[in-house]
């Protein structure tokens, strides 16, 4: 989508491992969203960021942390992925008119 | 626990004729009201929003609130093959979008 862009679209990972997701905007909204979609659940919110340095939790943040050390840039780490892990990552951006732009999407697999 | 619910369907319909996708929320203070539409493989698409009672047009689509029955639908007239995707409500507390709660996705598939 327009603006914003997530990386790297695929990755398949070991159990155990650390991995980072990318997520980066060019359109300088303060809001940033970490979401993931699974089968049956839809999209859960899992962190989301409103400024620089400024984090909160969301309902599945456990084992997720992230970082924004730049408006532009959000990123989501999984400290030691495991299977559980396995889903499609969206970032979000809210451009103002309340509701969301989303990237492209991640595909995370946790081998 | 805040949620929204809708019918994973499929719901099928033929070309040309009105699909109706219905959602409804949990949380009494909700204030924004949202259809995305997410084709198989890609990410989520926002074709609506609504924040008042009513309904709103716009195109082929109408979206249709009525928060003291704490329900939201999406009306697509004219329903064409290009219609078929995964339908998503979303509602969030406030007007900025924080902290959206999304449904699981109704399935379309309209029939050529």
């Amino acid at each position: 989508d327009a603006g914003i862009t997530q990386s790297p679209r695929h990755k398949v990972t070991e159990t155990g491992t650390p991995v980072t997701l990318r997520c980066h905007q060019t359109e300088n909204h303060r809001y940033m969203y970490w979401y993931r979609q699974d089968p049956g659940h839809g999209l859960r919110l899992i962190h989301y960021s409103y400024g620089v340095k400024d984090t909160d939790k969301g309902e599945v943040s456990d084992g997720y942390s992230v970082s924004r050390s730049k408006t532009e840039d959000f990123l989501l780490t999984l400290e030691s992925a495991t299977s559980s892990q396995t889903s499609v990552y969206f970032c979000a951006i809210n451009p103002g008119q309340g509701g969301y732009t989303f990237g492209s999407g991640t595909r995370l697999t946790v081998v | 626990q805040k949620e929204v619910e809708q019918n994973s369907g499929p719901l099928s319909v033929p070309e040309g004729a009105i699909a109706s996708l219905n959602c409804t929320y949990s949380d009494r203070g909700s204030q924004s009201f949202f259809w995305y539409r997410q084709y198989s493989g890609k990410s989520p698409e926002l074709i609506m929003s609504i924040y008042s009672n009513g309904d709103k047009e716009d195109g082929r689509f109408t979206a249709q609130l009525n928060k003291a029955s704490q329900y939201v639908s999406l009306l697509i007239r004219d329903s064409q093959p290009s219609d078929s995707a995964t339908y998503l409500c979303a509602v969030t507390e406030g007007t900025g979008g924080f902290k959206t709660i999304f449904g699981a996705g109704t399935r379309l598939f309209v029939k050529a």
